[in-house]
C-alpha cells in the first residue's frame, strides 16, 4: 500500500539545536512529496515541496530513494518552529503528523 | 485575498440533528477535499471533488455526505451526526487532484456532538 509514516508523535528539542522530522514512504514510482506545517490553532499551510527543492524559514527537506524518505532538518531550531508538522504525497494522503516542541 | 473560508468556525450540536458545514474558495480550484482531524490520528481524509459534479469518497466518509455544484463551494454535511463525529474538520482545494503545486486548507471548524 502506498503510504506516507511519521514514526515520532511528539519531538521535543532546545532552542539552537539541529531538528528532523523523519517521514517515510512506500509508493510505487516517483512520489511528490510536501511538508505542511500547523502552528497553534492556525490553518495548515504548505512549507515544503520536495520538486522545488527550496528552504523556507531555514526548514530542508531531501528525498532519498534509496532509504524511502523525506526527512524534514533545520539546524538550529527556533522556539517559533514549535508546531504540528505533516509530510504528504501529492495526492493528499496525509502522515500521522510529528508535534514539535522547541524549548527555550 | 486567495483563500478557503469556512464556516462556521465552531459548533456544539446534539445528536441526530443534521447540520451543514461550508467551504468555499475563491481562487478557481477545481480540487477540494475534506478532512477530519483527531489526536493521534493526524488528518484522514472524508470525501474530495476533482470538479463540478464530480465527488468521491476518501478514507473515512460514512456519516457524510458531500455535494460540489459549483466551483468554489463544497460542503459538507452530516445528515445525523453522532458524538464519535466530534472533531476539528478542514476543508481543502487545489489547482487540480495531484497538484505539484500543494493545497490551501481553511481555518477549520471544530465540531462537538453531544
Amino acid at each position: 500500500a502506498q503510504r506516507v509514516t511519521q514514526p515520532e508523535k511528539l519531538l521535543s528539542v532546545f532552542k539552537g539545536a539541529p531538528v528532523e522530522l523523519k517521514c517515510n514512504y512506500s509508493y510505487s514510482g516517483s512520489p511528490e512529496l510536501f511538508w505542511y506545517v500547523q502552528y497553534s490553532r492556525q490553518r495548515l499551510q504548505l512549507l515544503l515541496r520536495h520538486i522545488s527543492r527550496e528552504s523556507i524559514k531555514g526548514f530542508t527537506a531531501d528525498l532519498n530513494k534509496g532509504e524511502t524518505s523525506f526527512h524534514l532538518k533545520k539546524p538550529f531550531a527556533q522556539e517559533e518552529d514549535s508546531a504540528m508538522y505533516y509530510c504528504a504525497f501529492n495526492d493528499m494522503r496525509f502522515g500521522a503528523g510529528t508535534r514539535l516542541t522547541v524549548k527555550p | 485575498e486567495a483563500q478557503v473560508t469556512q464556516n462556521p468556525r465552531y459548533l456544539i450540536t446534539v445528536t441526530g440533528k443534521k447540520l451543514t458545514v461550508t467551504c468555499s474558495q475563491n481562487m478557481n480550484h477545481e480540487y477540494m477535499s475534506w478532512y477530519r482531524q483527531d489526536p493521534g490520528l493526524g488528518l484522514r481524509q472524508i470525501y474530495y471533488s476533482m470538479n463540478v459534479e464530480v465527488t468521491d469518497k476518501g478514507d473515512v466518509p460514512e456519516g457524510y455526505k458531500v455535494s460540489r455544484k459549483e466551483k468554489r463551494n463544497f460542503p459538507l454535511i452530516l445528515e445525523s451526526p453522532s458524538p464519535n463525529q466530534t472533531s476539528l474538520y478542514f476543508c481543502a482545494s487545489g489547482l487540480t487532484g495531484g497538484t505539484l503545486y500543494g493545497y490551501t486548507f481553511g481555518s477549520g471548524t471544530r465540531l462537538t456532538v453531544v
